[in-house]
């Protein structure tokens, strides 16, 4: 069953702590992708590799990490340093034109 | 910001009407996407219309594109209630080395009441 994962669905976490969100693909899509989306917000690109061992920043990359080790897996850090980081966080692949989503994690910094 | 603007932020219909959301937006682009989400769930793409393409059609889907004006529309003919979600429209922008980096807009909350 093709598509793309994203765990856990809900992650709680204390203020000053790391935190790695997980996306992993097994459609052979060589691009990926890291939104965030706020309430009642569109999305804002995070971060995106668009091949194995390269990434670039996207609009809003301060406070967040990424690493792309394989095809298949993009995690994405959010760092103590990311001043509001309450918020859904949605990971996509492509290999054309069109992206594919997770269903998404939502975090909660406390 | 390249990101594009949607209007209206939220539109309620009846079921059988139809429903209209416009997108506009900033700079020359390669396409123009709309996206689908239900609440709390990842996005679900819909249709790409291409910046040589003016309309294009899906189903109950048809989608315009004015790049003169920079601007996009999307209507659903004879709305469902399972068609209640947010549509959000997103911009491939034409140049530089951003192929298949996407801007989206604000999207539109559409309601229909069975």
């Amino acid at each position: 069953d093709g598509g793309i994962t994203q765990s856990p669905k809900y992650l709680f976490r204390k203020e000053g702590q790391n935190v790695t969100l997980s996306c992993e693909q097994n459609l052979n899509h060589d691009a990926m992708y890291w939104y965030r989306q706020d309430p009642g917000q569109g999305l804002r690109l995070i971060y995106y590799s668009q091949i194995v061992n390269d990434f670039q920043k996207g609009d809003i990359a301060e406070g967040y990490s990424v690493s792309r080790e394989k095809k298949e897996s993009f995690p994405l850090t959010v760092t103590s340093a990311q001043k509001n980081p309450t918020a859904f966080y949605l990971c996509a692949s492509s290999i054309g034109n069109e992206q594919y989503f997770g269903p998404g994690t939502r975090l909660t910094v406390t | 910001s390249q990101q594009g603007e949607e209007d209206p932020q939220a539109l309620s219909i009846q079921e059988g009407e139809n429903a209209t959301m416009n997108c506009s937006y900033k700079t020359s682009i390669n396409n123009l996407q709309w996206y689908r989400q239900n609440s709390g769930r990842g996005l679900v793409h819909l249709i790409l219309i291409r910046s040589n393409e003016r309309e294009k059609h899906s189903g109950r889907l048809r989608v315009t594109l004015d790049t003169s004006k920079k601007s996009s529309s999307l209507l659903i003919t004879a709305s469902r209630a399972a068609d209640t979600a947010s549509y959000f429209c997103a911009t491939e922008y034409a140049g530089g080395t951003s192929y298949g980096k996407l801007t989206f807009g604000q999207g539109t909350i559409l309601t229909v009441h069975p």
